[in-house]
């Protein structure tokens, strides 16, 4: 079956750096997608990676093993308004997006 | 960017009666839309796929007499939520994505559904 693992919710600092992980399985593999929502929002695009290693956009960067099958989320300088849900989707080989359950981040002061 | 947009942004509708919610793609073409549901604090779940001028493709357990797709043009999918039930209130969000080489889905806004 297809599954997207990722943990349920993180605390930081901010100001801080903090990585979600994310494990994934899928039938074929056409890229590996990370969203950001806040609270009552639709979701935001925030990387894809298809080829292995990491790819740095700003304070968020995108790490991709596909022989791991393993990708995180790194976020460096931590600020409020990070506080939100990380939605981490892989792309399978009729290129749908299975999504994982998300990863809530409170950034504490 | 491209900008996905959805209308209405929410609505409060009584149980029995239907509701339409309408998403757009305002600057490209989606050759595809997509149809989510999102409990509050769960992930998104999608309901059905979309492509221009063919019949939706439902997820299971997505009842397609009830949940009504059309995507009549490049620009405009609906979902019509028919005789609906307290238990249909969701947050409804569609996504577009252009085709060609870039699988990015962009997202509306998302409809927030209430049934009274």
């Amino acid at each position: 079956g297809q599954n997207i693992d990722q943990p349920t919710e993180m605390t930081a600092t901010e100001g801080a750096i903090v990585q979600i992980n994310c494990t994934y399985q899928t039938s074929g593999f056409n890229g590996l997608f990370w969203y950001q929502q806040h609270a009552g929002e639709a979701p935001t695009f925030l990387s894809y990676n298809v080829l292995d290693g990491l790819e740095e956009k700003g304070r968020f960067s995108s790490f991709l093993s596909r022989s791991k099958g393993y990708s995180y989320l790194l976020l460096k300088e931590l600020q409020m308004k990070d506080s939100a849900s990380y939605l981490c989707a892989g792309m399978d080989s009729n290129y749908q997006l299975i999504w994982g359950a998300g990863t809530k981040l409170i950034i504490k002061p | 960017g491209a900008v996905v947009s959805q209308h209405p942004s929410w609505v409060i509708c009584k149980s029995g009666t239907s509701v339409k919610i309408e998403c757009r793609s305002l600057d490209f073409q989606a050759t595809t839309m997509f149809w989510y549901r999102q409990f509050p604090k769960q992930s998104l779940m999608l309901m059905a796929t979309s492509n221009e001028g063919s019949k939706a493709t439902y997820e299971q357990g997505v009842e397609k007499d009830k949940f009504l797709i059309n995507h009549a043009s490049l620009t405009l999918s609906t979902l019509t939520v028919t005789s609906a039930h307290p238990e249909d209130s969701s947050f409804y969000i569609c996504s577009a994505r252009g085709g060609g080489d870039s699988y990015e889905q962009y997202f509306g806004p998302g409809t927030r559904l209430t049934v009274t």
